[in-house]
């Protein structure tokens, strides 16, 4: 089945600590995406990677890293988590050119941050 | 910046009613408007989509109109059922950002029995 896998779904921890939330999609993907949602604020970019070691930020980036090393994994990366990350995540991928914006989301991971 | 809106943050109708989601958009430039679809619990799914060179676009029970004049775009959902409970929101590509999506705050569709 065609997915976008995020995993944990949901995770609790406490400022400071160091967390990662993992993405993999299994549909050859060239462009993955992570996105915030908070109420009111609909859906805001943080990084996307349009391939392989090569990365970009979006809207909202500051307290976040990505990597892609993999064409299949985007990993988002809190080095410090502080409690206005506390937030709903979702990464998305989608092929290249014309087909970009046709995003395949993920399921999402709350996350607390306290 | 694109910036993208919505008229009503809540829709409530009747099941077999048809409903109709707004949105309006910044940027006359735009040329391209998707429609993604949220059910509780999961992330947002592609419903349906529209290029500027179109005013009318229709999938199955979904029809989207662009009216590029006022910058206005319309999600009208035919015969609307209890699964069609979920929040809409129309989203632009914005900026020089590859891939970049800009989302409106959404719509809350609630369909009553």
């Amino acid at each position: 089945e065609a997915q976008v896998t995020q995993n944990p779904r949901y995770l609790i921890t406490v400022t400071g600590k160091k967390l990662t939330v993992t993405c993999s999609q299994n549909m050859n993907h060239e462009y993955m995406s992570w996105y915030r949602q908070d109420p009111g604020l609909g859906l805001r970019q943080i990084y996307y990677s349009m391939n392989v070691e090569v990365t970009d930020k979006g809207d909202v980036p500051e307290g976040y890293k990505v990597s892609r090393k993999e064409k299949r994994n985007f990993p988002l990366i809190l080095e410090s988590p502080s409690p206005n990350q506390t937030s709903l995540y979702f990464c998305a991928s989608s092929l290249r050119g014309r087909a970009k914006n046709i995003q395949y989301f993920g399921a999402g991971t709350r996350l607390s941050v306290l | 910046g694109e910036s993208v809106g919505l008229h009503l943050p809540t829709l409530s109708v009747q099941e077999g009613d048809n409903s109709i989601i707004n949105c309006a958009y910044s940027n006359s430039a735009s040329d391209y408007f998707i429609w993604y679809k949220q059910e509780s619990g999961k992330g947002p799914q592609f419903i349906i989509d529209i290029r500027s060179n179109m005013d009318k676009r229709q999938g199955q029970r979904v029809t989207v109109l662009l009216n590029k004049t006022v910058k206005h775009l319309s999600l009208q959902i035919a015969a609307t059922q209890p699964g069609d409970s979920a929040v809409y929101f129309c989203a632009v590509p914005g900026g020089t950002s590859y891939g970049k999506l800009t989302f409106g705050q959404g719509t809350i569709l609630t369909v009553h029995p």
